[in-house]
C-alpha cells in the first residue's frame, strides 16, 4: 500500500498566521492527493481534491499544490474555526490511505 | 445530500453486526458509496468500496474476508456486514459518497454520514 506521511504531526498557530501543513507519499500518486478537515466529534470533511481544486463551499483562504510525492495544503489567514486535523488522503491506488493527521492548534 | 449510518453497537469478539446507510437528496446508484472507520483517537482507515451497480466491490486487507459491502439502489441504501470480529475494529463506522458522477466516483469522500460506533469488548 502506499504510505502517506504528514508533517508536523501537530502545530500551534495564531488567529491571521498563514500556516502550510505537508504530506508525502512513499511513491508518486500524479495529483490525486485530497485533504479534508476534521473537527472533534464529527465526520471529516472534504476541503481539496486532485491536489489543487478547491471543493465548493470551501473559503479561498484554503488552497493546495504538489507534485509527484510531495504536497502541501496552505490556509493563507487562520480563522478560529479553522482549528482542527487535517488528513490528507490518495487515490492514487484503489487501496485508498490516508496521512496519519496534523492536529491544528491555538497558540 | 444526507447520510445515516445505523447499525452499531456494543459486541463480543468473534461477532457479527450489520452496518446500514441511508442516503437520501442524490441519485444514488450513480455513485460508489464507501466506508471508512476511525479508531477511538486515531487517524481515519479507508475500509472498502462498493460501486454505483453494486457490481465490483473491495476492500482494505485488515477486513478483507470478514467484512462485506453491499447496496440495494431501490433502498437507497449500502451496507457492511462485520463478521469475526476482533478488538482492533473497535472504530466510528463513516459512510461516505464519492465526488465523482460514474460507476467508480474516484474514491474522494464529499460527503459523509455522522458515522456509528462498533465497540467490540468482551
Amino acid at each position: 500500500d502506499i504510505q502517506m506521511t504528514q508533517s508536523p504531526s501537530s502545530l500551534s498557530a495564531s488567529v491571521g498566521d498563514r500556516v502550510t501543513l505537508t504530506c508525502r507519499a512513499s511513491q508518486s500518486i500524479s495529483s490525486y492527493l485530497h485533504w479534508y478537515q476534521q473537527k472533534p466529534g464529527k465526520a471529516p470533511k472534504l476541503l481539496i481534491y486532485a491536489a489543487s481544486d478547491l471543493q465548493t463551499g470551501v473559503p479561498s483562504r484554503f488552497s493546495g499544490s504538489g507534485s509527484g510525492t510531495d504536497y502541501t495544503l496552505t490556509i493563507s489567514s487562520l480563522q478560529p474555526e479553522d482549528f482542527a486535523v487535517y488528513y490528507c488522503q490518495q487515490t492514487y491506488s484503489s487501496r485508498y490511505t490516508f496521512g496519519q493527521g496534523t492536529k491544528l492548534e491555538m497558540k | 445530500v444526507q447520510l445515516l449510518e445505523s447499525g452499531g453497537g456494543l459486541v463480543q469478539p468473534g461477532g457479527s453486526l450489520r452496518l446500514s446507510c441511508a442516503a437520501s437528496e442524490f441519485t444514488f446508484s450513480n455513485y460508489a458509496m464507501y466506508w471508512v472507520r476511525q479508531a477511538p483517537g486515531k487517524g481515519l482507515e479507508w475500509v472498502s468500496t462498493v460501486s454505483g451497480s453494486g457490481a465490483s466491490t473491495n476492500y482494505a486487507d485488515s477486513v478483507k474476508g470478514r467484512f462485506t459491502i453491499s447496496r440495494d439502489n431501490s433502498k437507497n441504501t449500502v451496507y457492511l456486514q462485520i463478521n469475526r470480529l476482533r478488538a482492533e475494529d473497535t472504530a466510528v463506522y463513516y459512510c461516505a459518497k464519492g465526488l465523482w458522477f460514474g460507476e467508480h466516483s474516484g474514491g474522494i469522500f464529499d460527503y459523509w454520514g455522522q458515522g456509528t460506533l462498533v465497540t467490540v469488548s468482551s
